[in-house]
């Protein structure tokens, strides 16, 4: 089922710095790209989210960047904050199916 | 808005126990999405249903699973019998279905441990 690859594993980033996070996805018929957070003991929530006919879509500090013919979309963190430290999924969506990459830990020292 | 409700939260039970979670979801969402998430395969749809009728099983590992929705407003997942495999957060979640997106909203989850 695993059709969405996601690294890196777990992240750490310095408070102000830049998180990335990548994802590349294999089925050409996914047509929804969001990602979602997910803090302890809580369930994943939507962050942002990008559609494959454009490549860069901003909300705030987070930017998803999607490269179609790469087939690969990434998501920055900009001035990277305490706040921001999570469980990060990207995803792909198609026939209504909603499948995840395998989530990246991401903590961000004060 | 509640929001998704799952219950329980927490349930430990033995090798071999009927384990049944439920989920509410938010009202007027014609969608409902049954994932398991575990630290080695990550989040796992299980199955799908679209207007309370099932359209995906495919993720359902194995015929101790099964799930339902007898109407609009619950579902259940039951595993019968339970196996210290099985142990996972099992979330819940639900969307309008508009067209070939629309956000998912997901409920806190069931912990469950099989013993």
């Amino acid at each position: 089922q695993q059709q969405v690859k996601q690294s890196p594993q777990s992240l750490i980033v310095q408070k102000g710095g830049i998180s990335i996070i990548n994802c590349a996805y294999e089925n050409t018929a996914f047509d929804y790209f969001p990602w979602y957070q997910q803090f302890p003991g809580k369930g994943p929530a939507l962050l942002i989210a990008i559609r494959p006919d454009v490549s860069e879509k901003k909300e705030g500090r987070f930017t998803i960047s999607f490269n179609k013919s790469a087939k690969q979309f990434s998501l920055h963190i900009m001035d990277s904050q305490p706040g921001d430290s999570a469980t990060y999924f990207c995803a792909a969506q198609g026939a209504q199916k909603l499948v995840f990459g395998q989530g990246t830990r991401l903590t961000i020292n004060p | 808005d509640a929001g998704v409700i799952q219950s329980p939260r927490h349930e430990v039970t033995e090798m071999g126990q009927e384990v049944t979670l439920r989920c509410k979801p938010i009202s007027g969402h014609n969608s409902l999405f049954w994932y398991r998430q575990t630290m080695m395969r990550g989040l796992e749809l299980l199955i799908y249903f679209n207007n309370n009728v099932p359209i995906d099983d495919s993720g359902m590992p194995e015929d101790r699973f099964s799930a339902k929705m007898p109407n609009a407003s619950f579902s259940t997942l039951k595993i019968q019998p339970s196996e210290p495999r099985d142990s996972a957060v099992y979330f819940c979640a639900s969307r309008m279905t508009s067209g070939s997106s629309g956000e998912l909203f997901f409920g806190e989850g069931s912990r469950l441990t099989v013993l």
